[in-house]
């Protein structure tokens, strides 16, 4: 199985900072790499996937970029909106694994 | 608009079972794929399985292989899960979600979730 790793698993930052969340693969997965937000009671949002495209809909300010094991989901201006727990998944194989997250925070 | 809505969730001892829905609307259901991801209390998401769009292949996470069943009945635009012998780590938000068809295992519609608790 393809284990996920996130760093950091918390963040702490104030609105209009950028942001850089890390994602790391056990094994070279290519693009084959989804990022989501996850806010409390809501049910998680698609912002990228194949590593570097946008979901429609999600603002310009988030970004994705990585191949092989390493990753990252950027955040340019953070905004207040934007406070929620952000997990990485693999696409490559099955099973399907996420990373264990990673929190930002005020 | 897509939708997709859980529901069954319950209160059930351990060694039982439950059956949760996923009902799509808004979408041709047989031509999507969709998975089953949970979330435990204070913990992070957990994929749980997936089923293609006609149902022929279905896959599982460790955790629950051979315990629980993925199916859909694409009639009724609604996908299963069958979950027996249910563990009180089982004990989690469920949530249903539809593939886009991007290239990939992503997932881009998902339910407001629907709570399975295990417990005596």
């Amino acid at each position: 199985d393809i284990e996920m790793t996130q760093f950091p698993s918390s963040v702490s930052a104030s609105v209009g900072d950028k942001v850089t969340i890390t994602c790391r693969a056990s094994l070279g997965i290519g693009t084959d790499l989804v990022w989501y937000q996850k806010k409390p009671g809501k049910a998680p949002k698609l912002l990228i996937y194949a590593a570097s495209n946008l979901q429609s809909g999600v603002p310009l300010r988030f970004s994705g970029s990585g191949s092989g094991t390493d990753f990252t989901l950027t955040i340019s201006s953070l905004q207040p909106e934007d406070f929620a727990t952000y997990f990485c998944q693999q696409a490559n194989s099955f099973p399907l694994t996420f990373g264990p997250g990673t929190t930002v925070d005020i | 608009e897509v939708q997709v809505l859980e529901s069954g969730g319950d209160l059930v001892q351990p060694g039982g079972s439950l059956r949760l829905s996923c009902v799509a609307s808004g979408l041709n259901f047989a031509g999507y794929a969709m998975t089953w991801v949970r979330q435990a209390p204070g913990k992070g998401l957990e994929w749980v399985s997936f089923i293609r769009g006609d149902g022929v292949n279905t896959y599982y996470a460790h955790s629950v292989r051979g315990r629980f069943t993925i199916s859909r009945d694409n009639s009724r635009n609604t996908m299963y899960l069958q979950m027996n012998s249910l563990r009180a780590e089982d004990t989690a938000i469920y949530y249903c979600a539809k593939d886009p068809f991007y290239g990939l295992e992503a997932f881009d519609v998902w339910g407001p979730g629907t709570k399975v608790t295990v417990s005596s």
